[in-house]
């Protein structure tokens, strides 16, 4: 079966500039996770959304959002871009609901450079 | 808080020699542990799990035990080859909610 698939693979925006970037989980998952991944700070979680809804939420500001859409598929944005928003950005796909156990899998990650 | 401190690289070892990388975690309660591998430009691979005190994780030769009493989950390989250059993520998820914790990563090289 089909993987986890980002879309963008690369992107490179400016400074002030916002970013839309997509998530399609693996078919019948309906938990999409988002995590950043910086050299400095390692793995850091962003959100993740289960249908449909927000459920648990990193500590970054609002400038990061993120949607569910009711095919699982997930988008999340970035406003007003800055230097330090440059990173890979992870997707995790697992089926979620109350099975605590099992595991995520991710995407091959959108790798975002801002200028 | 939930945390997994793992051990510090980069790692560089000859073919066929023995690989440990050390991982231990703070979570209340009983999460599931997890080893993930990430090569070149790519994202995360499962590599082993473990979702209870004792579980031995394995796969492809790659081997790591849920230790509860010393809250470890250590990853060790036999014989590495080359192709197991990458870097080694141990993650932890809590038995409420879906969000993963994460250490530092491994970098390992394995040299011909």
């Amino acid at each position: 079966k089909a993987g986890v698939t980002q879309t963008p693979r690369y992107l490179i925006k400016t400074r002030g500039q916002q970013v839309t970037l997509s998530c399609s989980p693996i078919s019948g998952h309906r938990s999409v996770s988002w995590y950043q991944q910086t050299p400095g700070q390692g793995l850091q979680f962003l959100f993740e959304y289960f249908s449909e809804t927000q459920r648990n939420k990193g500590n970054f500001p609002g400038r990061f959002s993120g949607r569910q859409f009711s095919n699982s598929r997930s988008e999340m944005n970035v406003s007003t871009l800055e230097l330090g928003d440059s990173a890979l950005y992870l997707c995790a796909s697992s089926l979620g609901g109350t099975r605590m156990n099992t595991e995520a899998f991710f995407g091959q990650g959108t790798r975002l450079t801002v200028v | 808080g939930d945390s997994v401190t793992q051990m510090e690289g980069p790692v560089t070892l000859s073919e066929e020699a023995f690989l440990t990388i050390n991982c231990t975690y703070t979570a209340t309660g009983y999460p599931s542990l997890f080893w993930y591998v990430q090569y070149p430009g790519e994202g995360l691979q499962l590599l082993l799990k473990a979702t209870k005190a004792d579980d031995k994780g394995s796969n492809k030769g790659f081997e790591a035990t849920y230790r509860k009493e010393t809250t470890s989950f250590h990853l060790e390989k036999g014989s590495v080859q080359v192709s197991d250059s990458a870097v080694y993520f141990c993650a932890l998820r809590a038995n409420t909610g879906n969000q993963f914790y994460f250490g530092t990563g491994t970098s390992l090289t394995v040299i011909p």
